[in-house]
């Protein structure tokens, strides 16, 4: 079974600073997704970046990126230019893909409450 | 864009009582996963369907069914209902094929129970 571990239950962060979120997993497969979800206090679930495994370059998305040491199992995003619609709890989650035999199903971690100050 | 729908969007019920919870995916997408998210933690995974079938099983109690119907349409059935079930209880859609299989999560069901 899979593992995701977030060891920062709280972060706070100046707005227009950069903060970075960490998360480690624990698997057996070789092929696997990993994502960062936002879910601000509407409760609504979203997606913020996507890392496929089998790839070595590291995922962006404007503000957002990661840093994916498969080696150590280690997941990390980066918020830079922090803005205040940024406070929310983000989850760090593992999928395998369908056709492995663990199946697709999400595996979450505890979450990070970032609070972005003004 | 078409999103995931979810309804009702808030639910209230007494224990012992019975809840349906329905979900309503993306068109074209075929796979519809439940997710339970208790106060102050993460998603936890229920159960998945893909074209109708059952695709995989989490922590879902015996009390609760669940089953994706022709339309692909999905329904979570929660029997007995005790205190401890309050929670949000998400679903989930994507399509069956595709490069990222990104799962698009539905605004949540809000069950509290008394």
């Amino acid at each position: 079974a899979q593992t995701v571990t977030q060891s920062q239950p709280e972060m706070s962060v100046q707005e227009a600073e950069t903060v970075t979120l960490s998360c480690t997993y624990d698997t057996s497969e070789n092929n696997y997704y990993l994502f960062w979800y936002k879910q601000p206090p509407s409760r609504q679930m979203i997606l913020v970046i996507r890392q496929e495994a089998y790839k070595q370059q590291n995922a962006t998305e404007n503000r957002f990126s990661v840093n994916f040491q498969k080696a150590a199992k280690s997941f990390s995003l980066k918020i830079s230019d922090s803005q205040l619609g940024d406070t929310a709890m983000y989850f760090c989650a593992f999928m395998t893909p369908p056709y492995e035999t663990s199946g697709s199903r999400l595996t979450f971690g505890e979450g990070t409450q970032l609070t972005v100050n003004p | 864009a078409a999103g995931v729908i979810q309804s009702p969007r808030h639910l209230i019920k007494e224990k012992r009582e019975t809840a349906t919870l329905k979900c309503y995916p993306i068109p074209r997408h075929d796979t519809v996963y439940w997710y339970q998210q208790g106060p102050g933690q993460d998603p936890q995974f229920l159960i998945s369907f893909y074209e109708k079938m059952q695709s995989d099983k989490g922590s879902i109690p015996d009390r609760f069914s669940a089953q994706q119907f022709s339309d692909y349409h999905s329904e979570l059935n929660m029997s007995s209902l005790e205190l401890g079930d309050s929670a949000l209880y998400f679903c989930a859609s994507r399509p069956g094929t595709g490069p990222n299989y990104e799962q698009y999560f539905g605004p949540g069901t809000r069950l509290t129970v008394t």
